[in-house]
């Protein structure tokens, strides 16, 4: 099991420039979490999908922001335009309802965004 | 709003030592807690998930129990060793789906 994948594993860009993050859950997982973690704050909640449909994302912190998940297999995060405030490492998480592992999430390794 | 709190910040202790690692959180209405590791630089693994109605699971080297009436677990860690040098994360599961997670208990053990 090759875990969650996420892509790139870091991003260096100019304010204002899109920025897409991508993510590929573990295989038969049915719900997808995308995660912001910074010193301030800590990890939080950005989006949660279920069954690829948005479930919550009251996380999202603004309009900047959108996410897809097109298919089961492959999610993607957008910042546009993307601003210093946005940099942090991104975190996608997958989880399963059956199994031994029934609800635990997978993280994956993180992109680090770091907006100049 | 559920918080999550997990005291100390910081432990450093030498090799060998049995230690505890305290979380707590403000809503017991909870669905599981889950105990995570993260290395400098990396992201997090899963320890042990705890569901609502259990009080305890174990994994090698590793307790943690549950009080969800007090709002309270505990992650017990026997005989330290120098790998288990990261920072221990404590997040709960409520009925929104939604990990909130505590700020993590950065441990150092020392050889």
């Amino acid at each position: 099991d090759a875990g969650v994948i996420q892509s790139p594993r870091h991003e260096v860009t100019e304010m204002g420039q899109e920025v897409t993050l991508r993510c590929k859950p573990i295989s038969g997982h049915n719900s997808l979490f995308w995660y912001r973690q910074t010193m301030m704050r800590g990890l939080e909640l950005l989006i949660y999908f279920n069954n690829n449909v948005p479930i919550d994302d009251s996380g999202m912190p603004e309009d900047r922001f959108s996410a897809k998940m097109p298919n089961a297999s492959f999610s993607t995060l957008k910042i546009q335009p993307s601003e210093p405030r946005d940099s942090a490492v991104y975190f996608c998480a997958s989880s399963s309802p059956s199994g031994r592992a029934a609800y635990e999430q997978y993280f994956g390794p993180g992109t680090r965004l770091t907006v100049t | 709003k559920q918080e999550v709190t997990q005291i100390p910040a910081a432990l450093s202790v030498p090799e060998g030592e049995n230690l505890v690692l305290n979380c707590s959180f403000t809503d017991s209405a909870i669905y599981n807690l889950q105990w995570f590791r993260q290395d400098p630089g990396k992201g997090l693994t899963s320890l042990l998930l705890i569901q609502s109605s259990q009080r305890e699971q174990t994994s090698g080297r590793l307790n943690a129990s549950l009080d969800k009436s007090s709002g309270r677990s505990t992650l017990y860690i026997a005989a330290s060793q120098p790998g288990d040098s990261a920072t221990y994360l404590c997040a709960v599961e409520g009925s929104n789906y939604k990990l909130t997670f505590g700020k993590g208990t950065l441990l150092t053990v020392n050889p």
